[in-house]
């Protein structure tokens, strides 16, 4: 049972255009998101979070959205760089649970 | 500040032979540990998690087992590896935000 999900595996765009990373869910208890970004052959870095009582929250170039009602949240990164270049995972959590549940995660791969 | 260390970073063990994987956490005390395991093309599979010394939950059935002796020490065994355990091993503490990840262990089974 898949209560984070991430439908594409992998998104191509061009230096300095917007990416857009989707993240679907299921579980009506999750009430916080958080995005994080891996490089390979490391640990994956906490990027940007939005608690269910927002719909937005932007820090620099990186700005989550949270549609509740459609249990949506993405991702937009503007403008992209090759530095953002990585795998990126949607995770989210239920208040009082122990654990984060994780997206499959997408590849995202900016060219030049 | 906190911060975790895990290892080794990469590993190679024949089928069969035992596996320990080390994680440690430095600058908090009593955190949430987790195991997670990322196969090749797959995502982030949580493994195990603890709560506290000696406290294990094990979220999916398999060849690997963990354990806390200490209440910023987490360690994740197997007595005989499979060629299915090949993949990065992550180690990860509950911080106030999410989670804080180690560098990672590649084992590859071979």
């Amino acid at each position: 049972d898949q209560q984070v999900k991430q439908n594409s595996p992998s998104l191509s765009v061009q230096e300095g255009r917007i990416s857009i990373l989707n993240c679907d869910y299921t579980n009506s208890m999750f009430d916080y998101f958080l995005w994080y970004k891996k490089y390979p052959a490391e640990g994956p870095t906490f990027l940007i979070s939005i608690s269910s009582i927002k719909d937005k929250n932007e820090d620099g170039r990186f700005t989550v959205f949270l549609n509740k009602s459609a249990k949506h949240l993405s991702l937009h990164i503007v403008p992209s760089q090759p530095g953002d270049s990585a795998v990126y995972f949607c995770a989210a959590s239920a208040t009082g649970a122990q654990k984060l549940v994780f997206g499959q995660g997408t590849r995202l791969t900016i060219n030049p | 500040s906190q911060t975790i260390h895990q290892w080794p970073a990469t590993l190679v063990q024949p089928v069969g032979s035992p596996l320990s994987l080390e994680c440690t956490v430095e600058g908090t005390s009593n955190p949430n540990l987790y195991w997670y395991r990322q196969a090749a093309g797959r995502g982030l599979q949580l493994l195990f998690y603890s709560v506290g010394i000696g406290q294990i939950s094990s979220e999916v059935p398999q060849n690997l087992s963990a354990s806390r002796p200490q209440d910023r020490q987490f360690i994740l065994s197997s007595k005989k590896l499979l060629l299915s355990d090949s993949g990065f091993y992550l180690c990860a503490w509950s911080a106030a935000y999410g989670y804080t990840f180690g560098s990672g262990t590649r084992l590859t089974v071979v």
